[in-house]
């Protein structure tokens, strides 16, 4: 059974700074999604990750895919107060990981 | 860029009625939709997988006869919950895929309905 873990599953930070956010996941893959939702609505599709090295990148956000290592990361890059939502990973589109609720702070 | 719509956004029936809801790709055709159901503050949990014109396939623990699904056209499926209890209360949220059926590239998120059983 394919398991993905996402950590930290609660990230506060300060404006300014970078962080990284983690997935991994127990079996082979070449395609992991990341998604954005904001309290109470649906998701929005971040990046589309489908070959190991990936790596792409959008405003402040940067997700990159190691297949060998099973891992993808999600790094943000000074943060800013409307980066604040929960991401989720997604191994095959449609596994997800448990979800990390950033909150970024002034 | 491509929409999914659901309807209704919101729901509240009482405990033993049935309910349906409505997934569609506005502009352009989904070979494949996806359910996903998801409590408070909780991650999503896929339902099932529904495909154009055949019988959709269950996650396991899910029951068929509980939410039957129905993908009859390339733009529309429908989820119904049938005699629906207070622990079936949470959001559902559909998802489409256009392209070939089985290849999972990019899946367009409806906004999902929030169902309350009394």
């Amino acid at each position: 059974e394919l398991k993905v873990e996402q950590n930290p599953l609660f990230l506060s930070m300060q404006e300014g700074k970078n962080y990284t956010i983690y997935c991994n996941y127990s079996t082979t893959s070449d395609r992991l999604y990341w998604y954005r939702q904001d309290p109470g609505k649906s998701l929005e599709s971040l990046f589309v990750l489908l070959s190991n090295g990936a790596v792409k990148q959008e405003g402040r956000l940067m997700a990159s895919l190691d297949t060998k290592a099973r891992l993808s990361t999600l790094h943000i890059t000074a943060a800013v107060h409307d980066l604040s939502a929960t991401y989720f990973c997604a191994v095959e589109g449609m596994r997800f990981g448990a979800g990390t609720r950033l909150t970024v702070k002034p | 860029g491509a929409v999914v719509s659901q309807h209704p956004s919101w729901v509240i029936c009482k405990s033993g009625t049935s309910v349906k809801i409505e997934c569609r790709s506005l502009d352009f055709q989904a070979t494949t939709m996806f359910w996903y159901r998801q409590f408070p503050k909780q991650s999503l949990m896929l339902m099932a997988t529904s495909n154009e014109g055949s019988k959709a396939t269950y996650e396991q623990g899910v029951e068929k006869d509980k939410f039957l699904i129905n993908h009859a056209s390339l733009t529309l499926s429908t989820l119904t919950v049938t005699s629906a209890h207070p622990e079936d209360s949470s959001f559902y949220i559909c998802s489409a895929e256009p392209g070939l059926a089985g290849v999972t590239d990019t899946q367009y998120f409806g906004p999902g309905t929030r169902l309350t059983v009394l």
